[in-house]
């Protein structure tokens, strides 16, 4: 059965320190989707970026990097010299390909708190 | 505006009440879901269609109805809401199920059952 774990459930830093986000997936299937998704004070849920299982490079955007390493069944989120902005819950997600392509299952999230 | 609406925001009813939350997207997309937000739990999905008349249960589907007679409309159905009830509903769409393209989500229904 799949499983996501995201393991932190708050973390706090000050403004500008690097801060890296856990998750640890789990599945049988060879082919799968993890995704990132923010949602920030105000509720909403923003989409941060998708990866297939076959893809293994690591991603960079902005401040923004995920490490994905299919040997730890992970897909860790880092933010650089983080801002009070990205004060927000933090989902890892995890979609299989073959018998579940309707279900996307979320980690519990982890609460990201950025002080000034 | 690409986007997914629900309605309402907010929604406070009394236990057996029968209500409806709607959830409309204009991006023709295949795939709709519903989703529950629970402090600790995280998102738990409740029932989702991947195309017109195509429902099926996601992993908390008990007290719920859903129905998708149009592409770009799938209502959530309370017909005898409880107190456990109480929670943020989240609708989602997406071009092609969950893996191949992401999700887009409605701002959310904050409930509560008294």
């Amino acid at each position: 059965a799949q499983k996501v774990t995201q393991a932190q459930t708050e973390i706090s830093v000050v403004e500008k320190e690097d801060v890296t986000l856990d998750c640890v997936y789990e599945t049988r299937d060879t082919t799968y989707y993890l995704f990132w998704y923010k949602q920030p004070p105000s509720g909403e849920l923003v989409f941060l970026i998708r990866r297939n299982s076959f893809d293994e490079q690591n991603e960079i955007s902005g401040r923004y990097s995920w490490n994905f390493q299919k040997s730890t069944s992970s897909f860790n989120f880092t933010i650089t010299a983080s801002q009070v902005v990205d004060s927000a819950v933090y989902f890892c997600a995890l979609s299989e390909y073959i018998g579940s392509q309707g279900n996307l299952i979320f980690g519990k999230g982890t609460k990201l708190s950025v002080k000034p | 505006e690409a986007q997914v609406t629900q309605n309402p925001r907010y929604l406070i009813t009394v236990t057996g009440k029968k209500l409806t939350v709607t959830c409309s997207q204009n991006m023709n997309h295949e795939y709709m879901s519903w989703y529950r937000q629970d402090p600790g739990l995280g998102l738990r999905q409740i029932y989702y269609s991947m195309n017109v008349e195509v429902t099926d249960k996601g992993d908390v589907p008990e007290g719920y109805k859903v129905s998708r007679k149009e592409k770009r409309n799938f209502p959530l159905i309370l017909e005898s809401p409880s107190p456990n009830q109480t929670s943020l509903y989240f609708c989602a769409s997406s071009l092609i199920g969950t893996g191949r393209s992401p999700l887009h989500f409605g701002n959310g229904t904050r409930l509560t059952v008294t």
